[in-house]
């Protein structure tokens, strides 16, 4: 039983390159999402989706782009990447959105960017 | 004020030791609330979910004050293995849409 799975756990990125983060998941849940991580904050919604083909803008979109073509994929793709995205994404997945009572959100094991 | 507060600690309690944290939100229309746990370098996964009653599971307590917007975990007869950091989690809904906001956690060191 995979759950989430993330790729890559590491990345270098010189600023102004772009690359794709990828998030699977094999419990059909409906919803996805991704989130940043930094010192001193707690973990911030960068994009989430209720389903395939939707999705929408969460708490710090800017810089980053989502797709959703099937349930299972969820794709990061970072546009141009830049020193201030430094930082651990966790994709995660739930049955249900948060608006659901009590739905577990199941988490990927995270990639550490570093954008020099 | 952050919607979800934890004190960051860190927590340093010797093995076998009872211990408590809190977590304040600012929502009061909040409905789920849970314990994850994180360990170092790992991703969160859930502890436990707060239940308006208070539940427990083994060693691990968890209790919810709607009127005073807090929970709490209770950890007793504390393990080596408890070291982590422990986020407060509560959902919110902005303009329509829920959403998981996280605290920053609160770290627990367990000392033989």
């Amino acid at each position: 039983n995979a759950g989430v799975t993330q790729t890559p756990k590491f990345q270098v990125l010189k600023t102004g390159q772009s690359m794709t983060l990828q998030c699977a998941q094999d419990m059909n849940h409906e919803y996805m999402s991704w989130y940043r991580q930094d010192p001193g904050m707690g973990l911030r919604l960068i994009h989430y989706s209720v389903g395939a083909g939707i999705t929408d803008q969460g708490e710090v979109p800017n810089g980053y782009n989502v797709s959703r073509s099937t349930t299972e994929d969820f794709p990061l793709r970072l546009l141009s990447a830049a020193p201030s995205q430094t930082s651990v994404y966790f994709c995660a997945s739930s049955y249900g959105s948060p608006g659901h009572l009590y739905t577990e959100a199941f988490f990927g094991q995270g990639t550490r960017l570093t954008v020099v | 004020r952050k919607e979800v507060e934890q004190d960051p600690g860190p927590f340093n309690v010797p093995e076998g030791a009872t211990v408590a944290f809190n977590c304040t939100y600012s929502n009061s229309a909040s409905q789920s609330f849970f314990w994850y746990r994180q360990d170092c370098r790992k991703e969160p996964k859930l502890l436990m979910s707060v239940y308006s009653s208070g539940n427990e599971d083994g060693r691990f307590t968890a209790q919810l004050n709607r009127a005073s917007q807090y929970i709490s975990l209770l950890i007793r007869d504390s393990k080596l293995s408890d070291s982590a950091t422990y986020l407060c989690v509560v959902n919110a809904r902005y303009s329509g849409t829920y959403k998981y906001i996280f605290g920053t956690g609160t770290r627990l060191k367990v000392l033989a």
